[in-house]
């Protein structure tokens, strides 16, 4: 059983597009997370919500917005994509708090727009 | 602020060779540290943790707090050790993880 799963694996669209990207956990963990892996690889967290609450909110366009429908799911919806939104999107979940466990991380959406 | 300074974006040894990843980290409260692996195209997965001292696929890694470090070791590389390692930082109460900008180690045969 995959512990953090996402869906889709690849996405290729074309600017102007509303897209979105699926995540679900089966760990029971209280927290889940969103973060961008840009073309330098560089990893930069984008949303955090604990128990359907957001609590992390970085500095991130409007065009993109999280929906938590309960704890085990974090989906990400992104509006009017264009071509700098083309990355690798990592959903990651952990236990309350860090503490000691970190993040398990899904498998990537490879988003790609032109 | 977190802060994580992974000086060396590429790393290549060859086989056998004694490798060390660096990172050095900036925190004012009690930081958790982490080391995390991403072989390529694939998910970043959990390598090591500080707390937990325990050695995986060879690899070890101390928590200096006199010089913020939690350095990567692993005294003979094997080829299938290439990929991208990433440091990370989080505090044991919270839940943000702040990510180093990685080393892409490379073994060479």
């Amino acid at each position: 059983d995959t512990a953090v799963s996402q869906t889709p694996k690849y996405l290729v669209t074309q600017m102007g597009n509303d897209k979105s990207i699926k995540c679900e956990q089966n760990l029971g963990h209280d927290t889940m997370y969103w973060y961008k892996q840009d073309s330098k690889k560089f990893l930069k967290i984008m949303f955090s919500y604990n128990n359907k609450e957001l609590i992390i909110n970085e500095t991130v366009p409007n065009r993109f917005s999280p929906k938590s429908p309960d704890k085990a799911h974090l989906n990400l919806h992104i509006n009017s994509l264009e071509l700098g939104d083309s990355a690798v999107y990592f959903c990651a979940s952990s236990p309350r708090g860090v503490g000691g466990y970190g993040y398990t991380f899904g498998s990537g959406t490879r988003l790609t727009v032109v | 602020a977190q802060r994580v300074t992974q000086p060396e974006k590429l790393l290549s040894v060859f086989k056998g060779a004694p490798v060390e990843l660096k990172c050095n980290y900036s925190y004012s409260g009690s930081p958790e540290l982490f080391w995390y692996v991403q072989y390529s195209r694939q998910r970043l997965q959990l390598l090591l943790r500080h707390i937990s001292r325990e050695s995986i696929k060879g690899f070890t890694a101390d928590l200096n707090k006199g010089e913020t470090s939690f350095h990567l070791k692993k005294p003979f590389a094997q080829e299938e050790d290439s990929a991208m390692y990433y440091c990370a930082v989080g505090e044991t109460s919270g839940s943000r993880l702040t990510f180093g900008e990685g080393t892409q180690l490379t073994v060479n045969p």
